[in-house]
């Protein structure tokens, strides 16, 4: 069965600065990967996916993921964090080709500090 | 398109009460997916639906649930009788999937149930 991981709970990093979102995934066959972010209160909305092709997809607000196939990871980066990206995050997994549900990790929630 | 749409976006029923969450998938879409978010257990895939049908309904917590999809433009999710544990926040998400084209799911805004 498949899963996702994501080892933290909580991430803080300073305005201006990178930021590395963690995330961590199991299939048994071939991964689509995906990320999204939840305001409060709201539904989560799509941020990027890797479905094939370059390891490095770019998707909304500046963000960017990198899959690792041998390291079976999929982490968020942004170059430069605002303050508004403070949010919860969520990696999901669907396994291609097998059941094709949706799993979601735990979510990850993200802090900008002025 | 409007996007999924989810009914009523909020719920407060008392013990025991049927509870019925509705959700309008986006046109064109066959998978439906229903999904339960809480504070401990995070984002959990209750059971989807391809092209109506119910694929996988072994995250539905118990018999008290169910789900019916009896067309492509609607689903519901039923809870009964409702018990405070079922207190949550209630997805329905829809894709569509063509040759990994699209393969992200878009979701509906929720359905906040309280059970008192």
């Amino acid at each position: 069965a498949q899963s996702v991981a994501q080892p933290e709970d909580q991430v803080n990093v300073a305005e201006g600065n990178p930021l590395t979102v963690k995330c961590t995934y199991s299939v048994s066959g071939n991964p689509y990967l995906f990320w999204y972010v939840q305001y409060p209160n709201r539904g989560l909305q799509f941020l990027l996916k890797y479905i094939t092709g370059d390891n490095l997809v770019k998707g909304s607000y500046g963000f960017e993921a990198e899959f690792n196939k041998s390291q079976t990871s999929f982490h968020l980066k942004k170059p430069s964090a605002l303050v508004s990206d403070s949010a919860l995050y969520f990696c999901a997994v669907r396994d291609r080709g097998r059941d094709d549900k949706i799993i979601f990790g735990k979510g990850t929630r993200l802090h900008i500090l002025p | 398109d409007a996007g999924v749409i989810q009914s009523p976006r909020h719920e407060v029923t008392e013990m025991g009460q049927e509870v019925t969450l509705r959700c309008k998938p986006i046109s064109g879409h066959d998978y439906l997916f229903w999904y339960r978010q809480t504070m401990m257990r995070g984002l959990e895939l209750l059971i989807y639906f391809n092209n109506n049908v119910p694929i996988d309904d072994s995250g539905m917590p118990e018999d008290r649930f169910s789900a019916k999809m009896p067309n492509a433009s609607f689903s519901t999710l039923k809870i009964q009788p409702s018990e405070p544990r079922d207190s949550a926040v209630y997805f329905c998400a829809s894709s569509l999937t063509v040759g990994g084209v699209g393969a992200e799911a878009f979701f509906g805004q929720g359905t906040r149930l309280t059970v008192v």
